[in-house]
């Protein structure tokens, strides 16, 4: 499978506890989006990777959320001493290029739930 | 106000009939405009994309976007069950960096047999 894979799937986490998403994006591309999606809500943009840059983290909380994109291995979405509101699915996206077409690849999500 | 505004739905439709979806956005100067479709516990993906005033057709779809009236909106003819999903409209703002889009709430779409 070529497309973006995140994992894990599932998390569970209590509250205080840190929870880490990974994302690999597809082959060859080299721009990376986290959006969050409460439920039924729309996706809400959180940062923009490209390799070891971050472009735009404007959708970022101030604090416990930190995102990054080594060169080599997968973006990884960090949350520390995660609260109840975090609950939510976060998405991946990759692009190919950093133009505009709007062609985002999903993931499937990581579905975090803070009990 | 919203900066993507979408009718949450569930928007109800008879199998056949045309389902029409309606967006609207704040920015002025957005350029891109896209829906997406969103199935129950799945990831997002692109149907269309219209960035021209006027109709955009493709296949059983058609988008059509109104710059001075700021809104875009998505029709699904002869529509299906398996259309039943979520509808996202999006835009890429003007001074977005690269792919960061805005996405509206998303209208959930009903496709009774």
């Amino acid at each position: 499978n070529a497309g973006v894979m995140q994992n894990p799937r599932h998390l569970v986490r209590r509250r205080g506890q840190e929870a880490r998403l990974r994302c690999s994006p597809m082959k060859g591309h080299s721009h990376v989006y986290w959006y969050r999606q409460l439920p039924e809500e729309g996706l809400k943009f959180m940062v923009y990777l490209q390799k070891e840059n971050i472009i735009d983290e404007s959708g970022m909380p101030k604090e416990r959320f930190s995102a990054e994109f080594p060169k080599e291995g997968p973006s990884i979405l960090r949350i520390q001493q995660v609260v109840r509101g975090d609950s939510a699915a976060y998405f991946c996206a990759s692009s190919l290029s950093r133009g505009n077409t709007g062609e985002l690849f999903f993931g499937e999500g990581s579905r975090l739930t803070v009990l | 106000q919203k900066e993507v505004e979408q009718n949450s739905g569930p928007l109800s439709v008879p199998e056949g009939a045309i389902a029409s979806l309606n967006c609207t956005y704040s920015d002025r100067g957005s350029q891109s405009f896209f829906w997406y479709r969103q199935y129950s516990g799945k990831s997002p993906e692109l149907i269309m994309s219209i960035y021209s005033n006027g109709d955009k057709e493709d296949g059983r779809f058609t988008a059509q976007l109104n710059k001075a009236s700021q809104y875009v909106s998505l029709l699904i003819r002869d529509s299906q069950p398996s259309d039943s999903a979520t509808y996202l409209c999006a835009v890429n703002k003007v001074g977005a960096a690269g792919n960061k889009l805005t996405f509206g709430g998303g209208t959930r779409v009903l496709v009774k047999p």
